[in-house]
């Protein structure tokens, strides 16, 4: 499977913002307002924090934002928090019938 | 609350079937809205989604394993289950089981993860 595109790490000092990108094609990240993002710490399972492109779950930060332009989707924390440290993934339904992942960005609070 | 629990052998030998089940508690996996998914993630590496399956039987598969995979699901026990043959060590992973919207939105809700090690 073709994995989306995204930075392998990114860094950011508490209270900054950071953006990390995703990109994929018009068969699925471009092709359907289905972009989610999940946070994954050591040792724990993915935790879904942004859905259909740019909805928070219940329960998730204001500080948590998602955005999409063409076919490229991007997650931004804002006044990133050092609990904020952990592997971010996308993720979109394609088409084809296929949930495709990114290969995931590693963001380290410095 | 609603939860998943992944459960089935850590360690399988190469060329064998690797099996694994997931039971959803606090809800029904009869729920029409919803599929039952498995991704799974190689030590130090990325999610990849395996496959979904709703419990009216529609299943679909990512492409690079639909030839060895087979996901069913048990409505009378609230669970469902992942087949995986011809196992080599490329198939050492962490696997999740998850439940997402049928409309092929996130995953909501993921399970603690099993680690399968495939090795003679």
């Amino acid at each position: 499977q073709s994995a989306l595109t995204q930075p392998a790490s990114v860094s950011g000092s508490p209270g900054q913002s950071i953006t990390i990108s995703c990109t994929g094609t018009s068969s699925d990240v471009g092709g359907y307002t289905l972009v989610s993002w999940y946070q994954q710490h050591p040792g724990k399972a993915p935790k879904v924090i942004i859905c259909e492109d740019n909805k928070r779950p219940s329960g998730i930060s204001s500080r948590f934002s998602g955005s999409k332009s063409g076919n490229t989707a991007s997650l931004t924390i804002s006044g990133l928090q050092a609990e904020d440290e952990a592997d971010y993934y996308c993720c979109t339904y394609a088409s084809g019938s296929r949930i495709i992942f990114g290969g995931g960005t590693k963001l380290t609070v410095l | 609350h609603p939860q998943l629990q992944e459960s089935g052998p850590g360690l399988v030998k190469p060329s064998e079937t690797l099996s694994l089940s997931c039971s959803f508690s606090g809800g029904s996996i009869r729920d029409d809205n919803y599929y039952w998914g498995w991704i799974r993630q190689p030590p130090g590496k990325g999610l990849e989604w395996v496959g979904s399956i709703h419990h009216s039987g529609r299943v679909y598969y990512d492409p690079s394993l639909k030839s060895r995979v087979t996901i069913s699901v048990d409505t009378s026990n609230n669970q469902f289950s992942l087949r995986l043959n011809s196992v080599t060590a490329a198939d050492t992973a962490l696997f999740y089981c998850a439940r997402h919207l049928v409309s092929g939105d996130a995953f909501d809700i993921w399970g603690q993860g099993t680690m399968v090690t495939v090795s003679s």
